[in-house]
């Protein structure tokens, strides 16, 4: 059965900060897809970044980078210099590729974070 | 850019009620999902549809049904609403890529309250 387990329930660091949010998963199938959502105090999920198993190159993406290691079964998100607006509750995510009928989606249970100024 | 509502932000409804919930994407997409999100549980898949008239139950379909007469709008049915249904429920859609998965996108979310 897949997991996804985000250990950190809550941090909170202060403004500029770097700050790195932890997600482990376990899935027994060898193709894969990997899911990082943001959700802020409004409620709605963000779509943040879609990593297939295939792919372990890092990514970057402005003051957000993924570090995707198959060997650790982890794919950890790290934000650069953090600020006030980054305060949110962050969510990974695992799908395997579907037999039938639709994916689905298993969802860590989430890290709060608290950027504060 | 995707764009999914849903018909309310806040609901309060009364033990008993029958309640609608409604989700509408305009991007075309083929898949449509609604989650419930409870502290400390997370978000949890209550049914899905990958075409119209078409659905599959999730992991806790109990107590809701659902409906998709048409590919835009997917609707969540609480037969007779009770005060442990009371939660945040998350619609998504995604645009149901064959043998892949796609990302799921989601809308603003109801704040259902059952009393």
């Amino acid at each position: 059965a897949q997991k996804v387990t985000q250990a950190q329930t809550e941090i909170s660091v202060v403004e500029k900060e770097d700050v790195t949010l932890d997600c482990v998963y376990e899935t027994r199938d060898t193709t894969y897809y990997l899911f990082w959502y943001k959700q802020p105090p409004s409620g709605e999920l963000v779509f943040l970044i879609r990593r297939n198993s295939f792919d372990e190159q890092n990514e970057i993406s402005g003051r957000y980078s993924w570090n995707f290691q198959k060997s650790t079964s982890s794919f950890n998100f790290t934000i650069t210099a953090s600020q006030v607006v980054d305060s949110a509750v962050y969510f990974c995510a695992l799908s395997e590729i579907p037999q039938g009928g639709s994916e689905k989606l298993v969802f860590g249970k989430g890290t709060k974070l608290t950027v504060n100024p | 850019d995707v764009k999914v509502t849903q018909s309310s932000r806040y609901l309060v409804k009364r033990t008993g009620e029958k309640v609608f919930l409604e989700c509408v994407q305009d991007m075309d997409h083929e898949n449509m999902f609604w989650y419930r999100q409870d502290p400390g549980l997370g978000l949890r898949l209550i049914y899905f549809s990958y075409d119209v008239k078409m659905k599959e139950k999730g992991d806790i379909p109990e107590g809701y049904s659902v409906s998709r007469e048409k590919k835009e709008r997917f609707s969540l049915i609480l037969e007779s609403a009770s005060t442990n249904q009371t939660s945040m429920y998350l619609c998504a859609s995604s645009l149901g890529l064959p043998a892949s998965t796609d990302t799921q996108y989601f809308g603003p979310g109801t704040r259902l309250t059952v009393l």
